[in-house]
């Protein structure tokens, strides 16, 4: 089983709006990954967690907070986006992060939460 | 640093025909190559990858060549399907790096 599961599956919020993604796997992947993908762009990395710890993050605004609370799930809190914030935003996550064996760990991606920022 | 170069779409192509989208990229060391698919309103689906020079990665009829003397990755296939009909991402991870460098996506359509 490679599935990487996301709710909600689409969401509308309002700039003042708080709101939580939330991103499942359980295949015991011990790294977890954020991406943002504007229409007809490829996905950016956002957010990366190693073993449950924020190992890289992509100069991203205060306004998106991640949270990884175990080595299952990987939440992202939105406050107080801008329109411009609107994207599909999509979960993946590896094996590990590969660099110490110097393997390179396979990402498998979920179905995406597609946000609009009104 | 690391970058991935893919062919300008939209390709269109009739049912059945042969299809190539081709990828180049740069890299020190020896990256693993992937092509990831993205079908409308939906996330990436790893199509097929390929970890060190010479493999050749396939699925779904869908082959690729790790040409590390060409730095090449082209992506395909002997038969198109209408449900062929997606984007398609050539990527790369470096060696040392734990990021996937993504290529700009190419949009195939595929007329019945």
């Amino acid at each position: 089983d490679t599935e990487v599961t996301q709710t909600p599956k689409h969401l509308v919020m309002g700039m003042t709006n708080k709101k939580s993604l939330k991103c499942e796997q359980h295949m015991g992947h011990r790294a977890m990954y954020w991406y943002k993908q504007k229409a007809k762009k490829p996905p950016e990395l956002m957010f990366v967690y190693s073993y449950e710890k924020l190992s890289i993050n992509e100069s991203v605004p205060s306004r998106f907070s991640p949270e990884c609370p175990n080595s299952s799930l990987l939440n992202l809190h939105l406050h107080a986006l801008q329109p411009e914030d609107s994207a599909l935003y999509l979960c993946a996550s590896s094996q590990n992060l590969g660099t110490a064996t110097g393997r390179q760990e396979t990402q498998y991606f979920g179905p995406g939460t597609r946000l609009l920022v009104l | 640093g690391n970058s991935v170069t893919q062919m300008e779409g939209p390709v269109t192509l009739s049912e059945e025909a042969f299809l190539t989208i081709n990828c180049t990229y740069t890299a020190t060391g020896y990256p693993s190559l992937f092509w990831y698919v993205q079908y409308p309103g939906e996330g990436l689906q790893l199509l097929l990858k390929a970890t060190k020079a010479d493999d050749k990665g396939s699925n779904k009829g869908f082959e690729a060549t790790y040409r590390k003397e060409t730095t090449s990755f082209h992506l395909e296939k002997g038969s198109v399907q209408v449900s062929d009909s997606a984007v398609y991402f050539c990527a790369l991870r470096g060696s040392s790096a734990s990021k996937i460098i993504f290529g700009s996506g190419t949009r195939l359509s595929i007329r019945p």
